[in-house]
């Protein structure tokens, strides 16, 4: 299975700056998936990503955060006003080719996004 | 609400050895699928092995298989004949037949030691 891209590998921000982390997927897969990693804990799910629409988010995933797939093949998470506890390695995930299930999700190598 | 728990916060082998790393999980679900998830210094995760909680025959692949006991809610990950390139940090994970996230463990850091 093709893996799947993000950009940056690491991104350093002031607190209250806005970033935009990227994942790029093959163009026809279909749902995608953030996950929030904070350091020496778990992974948690964020949101999924369906058609263009969310499908399902968590807690976490407030009125800071949003997803968009703006031109058909990135598929980009945005925190609007970060803070110091958004600190964490990101990782996007992807199900198989033309969707699949969504239990077979393929990860990303993760941002690592600190703040200042 | 789901929730999974690994104990060992770490392990430890020899090179060679076999090592069991425990993870249990709570749920009201009757079907439902279970993963463990490989983690090395990269930080990429890297799937080891699933298994489908309908299936009552345990999971293998390679050196790695799981013990999987329903009822008592518990999925074990046995790795055989260990290697250094196992090191690594391992995450069990659940996940529904329906819905799309998973839910994952604190993780449980394996040393090999040569």
């Amino acid at each position: 299975e093709p893996e799947v891209t993000q950009t940056p590998s690491h991104q350093v921000t002031q607190m209250g700056q806005e970033v935009i982390l990227r994942c790029v997927p093959i163009s026809n897969h279909l749902y995608f998936y953030w996950y929030r990693q904070i350091l020496g804990q778990k992974v948690e799910f964020l949101v999924s990503f369906y058609n263009n629409e969310i499908s399902e988010k968590s807690e976490i995933f407030d009125d800071q955060f949003s997803v968009e797939r703006p031109d058909g093949s990135n598929f980009t998470l945005k925190i609007r006003s970060t803070k110091l506890e958004d600190s964490a390695m990101y990782f996007c995930a992807r199900t198989g080719l033309a969707g699949g299930p969504s239990y077979e999700q393929y990860f990303g190598p993760g941002t690592r996004l600190t703040v200042t | 609400a789901q929730t999974v728990t690994q104990s060992q916060p770490e392990m430890s082998v020899q090179e060679a050895e076999t090592v069991t790393l425990s993870c249990t999980y709570d749920t009201s679900e009757s079907d439902y699928y279970l993963f463990w998830y490989k983690q090395p210094p990269s930080r990429q995760m890297i799937l080891v092995i699933r298994q489908e909680a309908y299936k009552q025959q345990n999971a293998t692949e390679n050196r790695f298989s799981v013990n999987f006991q329903k009822a008592a809610k518990s999925f074990s990950l046995k790795i055989s004949d260990s290697q250094l390139g196992d090191a690594a940090m391992y995450f069990c994970a659940f996940h529904k037949i329906t819905g799309n996230q998973f839910y994952f463990g604190t993780g449980t850091s394996l040393t090999v030691i040569p």
